[in-house]
């Protein structure tokens, strides 16, 4: 069965700042999809971006970006030039490519302060 | 587009009572999902239907939860009887359909159950 970790519960930066958050995952599937999800206090989830396993490029939105490293099943976002309206809950994901299979996978989470 | 449509957003019931969530998935979308999100942790999944049939309801507590999605369209999860450890935030997803290329979940803003 497929993990997702998130190693840092907590994270904070200054406004403006850049902020790097981290994932790992575990899989030994080939064909995959990695997200980050955005949870603010309305709980309602929002997708800030996503990489397809198969290619090398990383995905890039706006002021976010993510590191992903195959090899070292790493998936990390960064965050650049942090604002208060950046700070939530986020979430780490991973959905497999097999058919009938594609259920997200979600990991604990790391809250996000920013700090005016 | 109207996003997904959950209700109620919030609920307060006693121990052993039952009670029922409601979900409106976005018009089209092939694929529902319900998921569960302990205080603290990551949504981990409940049930996925692709249209009306289940495709994966694994980790559905099956002796006191239960899921249908009638006509494709709209699901409904009831838990009967409710212990205390059901308190949580009960979320639900759509995606455009798991054999497609889309394989974005877009979520409501989900229903926070208190068991007390």
């Amino acid at each position: 069965a497929q993990t997702v970790t998130q190693s840092q519960p907590e994270m904070s930066v200054q406004e403006a700042e850049t902020v790097t958050l981290s994932c790992t995952y575990d899989t030994s599937e080939s064909d995959y999809y990695l997200f980050w999800y955005k949870q603010p206090p309305s709980r309602q989830m929002i997708l800030v971006i996503r990489q397809e396993a198969y290619k090398q490029q990383n995905a890039t939105e706006n002021r976010f970006s993510v590191n992903f490293q195959k090899a070292a099943k790493s998936f990390s976002l960064k965050i650049s030039d942090s604002q208060l309206g950046d700070a939530a809950m986020y979430f780490c994901a991973y959905r497999s490519g097999v058919q009938g299979a594609q259920k997200l996978v979600f990991g604990q989470g790391t809250r996000l302060t920013i700090n005016p | 587009e109207a996003g997904v449509a959950q209700s109620p957003r919030y609920k307060i019931i006693e121990k052993r009572q039952s009670v029922a969530f409601w979900c409106n998935p976005i018009s089209g979308h092939a694929t529902l999902y319900w998921y569960q999100q302990i205080l603290g942790q990551g949504p981990k999944l409940l049930i996925q239907f692709q249209n009306n049939g289940v495709v994966d309801d694994s980790q559905l507590p099956k002796d006191r939860f239960s899921a249908e999605r009638l006509k494709g369209v709209d699901s409904t999860l009831k838990i009967q009887p409710a212990k205390l450890e059901d308190s949580a935030v009960y979320l639900c997803a759509s995606s455009l359909d798991i054999y497609g290329q889309n394989t974005e979940a877009f979520f409501g803003q989900g229903t926070r159950l208190t068991v007390v």
